[in-house]
């Protein structure tokens, strides 16, 4: 079945304690990207991949890294969390049409 | 920056009723879908359909690019239809970046 996967899909951390959200695919995409859903602003899209070693900046990348190093994984890096990084993030990937994670739930005290 | 706009924000059918979404936006577009968040937060697809019509069982959409909006329409709603509606669209000037801009959705209630 072709998904995409997310870990963990609860998370509840304190500021500052890094942390990373894993995010695979197995529907060989070579285009990743990842979201933040946020009440009344929408989903934003945080970093992209176009391929292995090839990542940039979406619109709002700031207190995020991100690293792809093999085609199926795309993992989301938070050095720093803080408060206002509380957010629903998705993980998304496909050819023209998007297909998306099951998405995390991230709460940062 | 394109901006995408959904209406009406907020409805709420008895089950059996039928119902349009309408997505407009202001910019020309490679890509348009549609998605259903269930309550769970899960993103599913529904359309893609940066022009044209289809259907998929009571669910069926239409966009009409040249004039930069897109319809989704529901017939004979049930309760496992509620959830919010999200029209997200890929600007034709992204270039490699296949993101997605994403309008802030219609809230649907479906009651028995």
């Amino acid at each position: 079945e072709a998904q995409v996967t997310q870990n963990p899909r609860y998370l509840i951390t304190v500021t500052g304690k890094k942390l990373t959200v894993t995010c695979s695919q197995n529907m060989n995409h070579e285009y990743m990207s990842w979201y933040r859903q946020d009440p009344g602003l929408g989903l934003r899209q945080i970093y992209y991949s176009m391929n292995v070693e090839v990542t940039d900046k979406g619109d709002v990348p700031e207190g995020y890294k991100v690293s792809r190093k093999e085609k199926r994984n795309f993992p989301l890096i938070l050095e720093s969390p803080s408060p206002n990084q509380t957010s629903l993030y998705f993980c998304a990937t496909g050819g023209v049409e998007q297909f998306f994670g099951p998405g995390t739930r991230l709460t940062v005290l | 920056g394109i901006q995408v706009e959904q209406s009406p924000p907020d409805l709420i059918l008895q089950e059996g009723a039928n119902s349009t979404l309408r997505c407009n936006f202001s910019d020309s577009v490679n890509n348009l879908q549609w998605f259903h968040q269930n309550p769970w937060g899960q993103l599913i697809n529904l359309f893609y359909i940066p022009s044209g019509t289809k259907q998929n069982g009571r669910l069926s959409a239409t966009t009409v690019a040249t004039e930069r909006y897109s319809l989704l329409y529901i017939s004979s709603s049930q309760t496992t239809d509620s959830g919010v509606y999200f029209c997200a669209v890929g600007p034709s000037n992204a270039g490699n970046n296949r993101k997605l801009i994403w309008g802030l959705g219609t809230s649907l209630a479906v009651n028995p």
